[in-house]
């Protein structure tokens, strides 16, 4: 079935560890982002990317970093996590990039704990 | 600042209508979209409107005013599997994707 992958499902990490967060999609989707999900708050976006090869700060990108080596894959590292990243993290993709009217896939979501 | 406005949580009927509102202030505008999204999964496309009026699809439909910065959805013949958190999206001028927090609806039987 064709969509986006996320590993792993759930995480509970120690402050100050590194931690990558994996998103695979085979649908050949240009665009790719990363977003977190808060009670109480709206979908933000952390960093997305428009194509492989380039990638950009969303609204709350500070702790995050991404890399796009290739179109399928769009991995999120949290260099060194922190009480306020526990979240649960959704990456998501569109055929293209920000030109208009979007229609975003996500995957299914990575809870992610720091104590 | 840019700000989408929903209510929080609904309660509904199974077999019955229900709308849930949405209104936004953004700096302009490209689209509006609905996204459907059960509890613990990710969401889900449901609609996009970019001009004014009612779009339907099946038992939902979504209305669109610009002058107003409203749009709603509108889901008839309530199912127990519609029980979901509803996020109301708006594309403002720069093509950035603003979201509301969200409407929580409980269908009860």
């Amino acid at each position: 079935i064709a969509g986006i992958t996320q590993a792993p499902t759930s995480q509970i990490l120690a402050a100050g560890r590194r931690m990558t967060l994996r998103c695979t999609q085979d649908m050949r989707h240009n665009a790719m982002y990363w977003y977190r999900q808060d009670l109480g708050l709206g979908l933000r976006l952390i960093h997305y990317s428009n194509t492989a090869g380039t990638t950009g700060k969303g609204e709350v990108p500070d702790g995050y970093s991404v890399s796009r080596a290739n179109t399928d894959d769009f991995p999120l590292t949290l260099a060194s996590a922190v009480p306020s990243q526990t979240s649960v993290y959704f990456c998501a993709s569109s055929e293209q990039g920000a030109s208009g009217a979007n229609v975003l896939t996500f995957g299914a979501g990575s809870r992610l704990t720091v104590l | 600042g840019q700000n989408i406005d929903q209510p929080t949580e609904m309660t509904a009927t199974e077999g019955a209508i229900v709308q849930i509102n949405c209104t936004y202030q953004t700096s302009g505008f490209n689209g509006l979209f609905w996204y459907q999204q059960h509890a613990g999964e990710a969401p889900t496309f449901l609609s996009y409107n970019v001009l004014d009026g009612l779009e339907e699809k099946g038992r939902f439909s979504s209305f669109l005013s610009r002058s107003k910065g409203y749009s709603y959805l509108l889901l008839k013949e309530l199912q127990m599997k519609d029980s979901a958190s509803y996020l109301c999206a708006v594309i403002n001028s720069n093509y950035q994707l603003i979201w509301g927090a969200g409407t929580k609806l409980i269908i009860k039987p």
